[in-house]
């Protein structure tokens, strides 16, 4: 069965404290991997999407990269706005709903000032 | 350009009553999905619209649960019945076509069934 991890379920950072946010996953063939942000209240905001292992992307304090197991979120220098859950999901090229979305729970990020 | 929107933004319901939530895409997105989000869970996939396609209705969780889309365009969720267990954040999302396409999602429907 697909599944995904998300870990640590919680993380409290003081601003400017770097750290990295980990997402494992199991799945019959990945066609893409995305990474969502979510605030209280609101619906999912996408950030990436990472397609093959060694792939990597950026985007002002974050990078996201990927191998054949997993996902990492690395968070440089946060700032208090960059507190929100970041959700994990994959998209397997097998099933019967190729595009549907498989999402870990989630890592909670506060950054304190 | 506009986001995908849905409405109503906050539903409170009884045990027993039927609620019907909608979803509005992204001009021109094909793709069509509805998730639901509950306390402490991740989003769990409910139903999938491809164009004029049948839908891939494998991810609802009883028969109380419906949806369609009328004209490829907006989609409408129907709980029948509803229960306690109901209660949840139902978020939609669409994208340009289905393969590796990025899924844009709608700020939900809080449901709460009391």
């Amino acid at each position: 069965e697909d599944q995904v991890t998300q870990s640590p379920e919680a993380l409290r950072l003081q601003e400017g404290e770097s750290s990295s946010l980990n997402c494992s996953y199991t799945v019959s063939g990945l066609r893409g991997l995305f990474w969502y942000r979510q605030d209280p209240g609101k619906g999912p905001e996408f950030l990436f999407t990472l397609y093959s292992a060694g792939e990597e992307k950026e985007k002002e304090r974050l990078k996201a990269t990927l191998t054949k197991k997993e996902s990492f979120l690395h968070i440089t220098a946060p700032k208090p706005e960059d507190s929100a859950t970041y959700l994990c999901a994959v998209q397997a090229d097998r099933g019967s709903t190729l595009g549907r979305l498989y999402f870990g729970r989630g890592t909670q990020l506060t950054v304190w000032p | 350009g506009a986001g995908v929107s849905q409405s109503p933004s906050n539903k409170v319901t009884e045990k027993g009553k039927d609620v019907e939530l909608r979803c509005d895409p992204i001009s021109g997105h094909t793709a069509l999905y509805w998730y639901r989000q509950s306390l402490g869970q991740g989003l769990e996939f409910l139903i999938y619209f491809q164009g004029n396609s049948a839908p891939d209705k494998s991810g609802l969780p009883s028969d109380r649960f419906s949806a369609e889309r009328t004209g490829g365009s907006v989609s409408t969720l129907t709980i029948q019945r509803t229960q306690q267990e109901d209660s949840a954040v139902y978020l939609c999302a669409s994208s340009p076509q289905q393969v590796r396409d990025t899924q844009y999602f709608g700020p939900g429907t809080r449901l709460t069934v009391l």
